[in-house]
């Protein structure tokens, strides 16, 4: 069965300390990939997305994140945390380019001051 | 732009009853979801609308019925409710040239006793 993991399920990091989030898919061919963000009592907002091209894709509040195929990732990375950064994050993974999307159980992150 | 709009924000059931939840969109989308959310799970697909007058099963339908009144709405109905289906409901919508982008209501919190 296709499936997303997000190893962490908390994460914990001091407010200005770089973050990142791990995400594996499970797939022969390259899904696409998506990132999303959930601050409490909130929908989902899309922080980034990989369809094909650079594997370094950009997104919104500073967040990158990299495609690895050979790895089967799709890691999202920040390099300096702000505590307004504290919610969940869905990695979510589109395997049949149907707009279907599988998501992760999510990785819930903490910022200290 | 309201954007997805969900109502009820939260609700309580008894065990054997029924509701209706809905969800509309003012994006002029033409796919449209339904997931549940439960801790450690992510998202989960119940249904799905790809376009007006079509709606189509995901991975746990079991228990529910969806109806795609017309192309702004889509609602979401447990016609006896189980205390498994005790979860936070989410209503999404895209658009086909929008490279998947999934846009997300706030969620119903729907407590089953």
């Amino acid at each position: 069965a296709q499936s997303v993991t997000q190893p962490d399920i908390h994460i914990t990091v001091s407010e200005g300390a770089s973050l990142e989030l791990r995400c594996n898919y499970s797939y022969g061919a390259t899904p696409y990939l998506f990132w999303y963000v959930q601050s409490p009592g909130q929908g989902l907002q899309l922080l980034l997305k990989y369809f094909s091209g650079d594997t370094l894709v950009q997104g919104i509040k500073g967040f990158e994140a990299e495609f690895k195929r050979s790895q089967s990732s799709f890691n999202l990375r920040k390099p300096s945390v702000h505590w307004s950064d504290a919610a969940e994050y869905f990695c979510a993974v589109d395997y049949n380019a149907g707009n279907m999307l599988t998501f992760g159980g999510g990785t819930r992150l903490m910022v200290k001051p | 732009n309201a954007g997805v709009t969900q109502t009820p924000k939260f609700q309580v059931l008894k065990t054997g009853q029924s509701m209706t939840l809905q969800c509309a969109q003012d994006m002029n989308h033409n796919s449209m979801y339904w997931y549940r959310q439960d801790p450690g799970m992510g998202l989960r697909l119940i249904y799905y609308s790809a376009s007006e007058g079509t709606t189509d099963k995901g991975e746990v339908p079991n228990g529910y019925n969806v109806s795609r009144l017309n192309k702004r709405e889509f609602s979401l109905r447990l016609e006896s409710a189980a205390p498994s289906q005790t979860s936070v409901y989410f209503c999404a919508s895209s658009e086909w040239t929008d490279q998947e982008t999934q846009y997300f209501g706030p969620g119903t919190r729907l407590l089953v006793l």
